[in-house]
């Protein structure tokens, strides 16, 4: 079954630094084509698109966000990390890892297949 | 960066009725690379719509994508219950930043 699965922690500090897992499953990063964006919602608000990272390690940034986070891969343990320092109550959300897929299809450049999301609030 | 405007806010319709979402880009957006996405409560958004109008696999046939440029829209003919959701438009392709719509709430009348 394919599969992304966010997880991290629920609640976080002011100022504190925020880490988050996409474990990957039925695919790997690996392959020419693969990539895994972030995006996030706060509370009743639209999606905000932040990061990507592409199979042959190309990352990409939300400009407003780009000094404040970092986005890397563990291929082998098929996993995505997000890290994003400084958090701020403004940085309550509910985070997603979704996939683009062009294997087989270079236009294929869209969200086929996103995870659940994980809650994350930011209070002291 | 490609500002997306979806208009209305929100649509109050009844089931069997017709429903038309439309997103407005602020400059045009190439190779038609415009997605539109169902978010249901509590859940991650759903592929719908790619490429301003290609169905996702799986997506019932009484969705339908259109336009090109700056305007698109999302047609959904004869609403069943299980349509009243947020749905969200989306511009894609190569090189970042991607931006989505703010939303239109398709809500039961």
């Amino acid at each position: 079954q394919v599969t992304l699965r966010e997880s991290g922690p629920a609640l976080v500090k002011p100022t504190q630094t925020l880490t988050l897992t996409c474990a990957l499953s039925g695919f790997s990063l690996g392959t020419s084509g693969m990539c895994v964006n972030w995006v996030r919602q706060p509370p009743g608000k639209a999606l905000e698109w932040l990061a990507r990272i592409d199979w042959d390690d190309d990352k990409y940034y939300s400009a407003s966000l780009r000094t404040r986070l970092t986005v890397s891969r563990d291929t082998s343990k098929s996993q995505v990390v997000l890290t994003m320092t400084n958090m701020d109550p403004a940085d309550t959300a509910t985070y997603y890892c979704a996939r683009i897929n062009r294997v087989g299809d270079s236009r294929s450049w869209f969200f086929d297949l996103w995870g659940r999301g994980t809650q994350v609030t930011v209070s002291s | 960066e490609i500002v997306l405007t979806q208009s209305p806010g929100t649509l109050s319709l009844s089931p069997g009725e017709g429903a038309t979402l439309s997103c407005r880009a602020s400059q045009s957006v190439s190779s038609r690379y415009l997605a539109w996405y169902q978010q249901k409560p509590g859940q991650a958004p759903r592929l719908l719509i790619y490429g301003a109008s290609s169905r996702a696999t799986g997506v019932p046939d009484r969705f339908s994508g259109s336009g090109s440029g700056t305007d698109f829209t999302l047609t959904i003919s004869g609403l069943e219950p299980e349509d009243f959701a947020v749905y969200y438009c989306q511009q894609y392709g190569y090189s970042p930043p991607y931006t989505f719509g703010q939303g239109t709430n398709l809500e039961l009348k």
